[in-house]
């Protein structure tokens, strides 16, 4: 089946720094999404992604959608500590995957003040 | 906005009881997905029920099945219990048009 490669699996950085993590795919996906789990909570859906080569902000994030669609990337700019969480990447192959996503392994970021 | 709403955030059930988890959703949502997650490897694929009393089997549906009988209920049910199955379990939702899925807050399952 499908795999996502996430990276890194872990970050740690200092608040003020800019952060960036990506996703690779052994095959297309023509959407990817960005979501992020603050600990002991459910994903939350940060950023989505319809179209190759598609750039998308949302604050202080930057997601951009790879023209291959096979790869996505997150930027994080300035973090500040409440940036702390899992971020997950997760691709979709719509009409042929009736809505399932595939999702990467995870990205942990610590943020220290 | 969407709600997932899981019914317990934390459980603790003994090995070999029945373990039921529950999930409800208000959007009328199709497509709903159950999920173990574990450190360090990510998002797995329980079960997935693309319609009332409709299911189909995720990566790693050993030792779990599910139920939905209704359109907006999607159970997990842990036939027999066992210390392996403490986990993270989180229930999703969406439409089949590609929508991003929307999840609950997760229960926290641990088997003494």
């Amino acid at each position: 089946g499908q795999q996502l490669n996430q990276s890194p699996q872990s970050m740690f950085i200092q608040e003020g720094e800019d952060v960036s993590m990506n996703c690779t795919s052994s095959s297309i996906f023509n959407t990817w999404l960005w979501y992020k789990q603050d600990p002991g909570e459910g994903p939350v859906l940060l950023i989505a992604l319809y179209k190759a080569g598609e750039l998308t902000s949302n604050g202080r994030l930057t997601a951009q959608f790879g023209i291959t669609r096979k790869d996505s990337f997150l930027n994080i700019s300035a973090s500040i500590p409440s940036d702390v969480g899992i971020y997950f990447c997760a691709g979709q192959l719509v009409y042929t995957n009736a809505g399932k996503s595939t999702f990467g392994d995870g990205t942990t970021l610590t943020v220290k003040p | 906005d969407v709600k997932v709403t899981q019914s317990s955030r934390y459980l603790v059930k003994r090995t070999g009881e029945k373990v039921f988890l529950e999930c409800v959703q208000d959007m009328d949502h199709e497509n709903m997905f159950w999920y173990r997650q574990d450190p360090g490897l990510g998002l797995r694929l329980i079960y997935f029920s693309y319609d009332v009393k409709m299911k189909e089997k995720g990566d790693i549906p050993e030792g779990y099945s599910v139920s939905r009988e209704k359109k907006e209920r999607f159970s997990l049910i842990l036939e027999s219990a066992s210390t392996n199955q403490t986990s993270m379990y989180l229930c999703a939702s969406n439409t089949p048009g590609g929508e991003p899925q929307h999840f609950g807050d997760g229960t926290r399952l641990s088997i003494l």
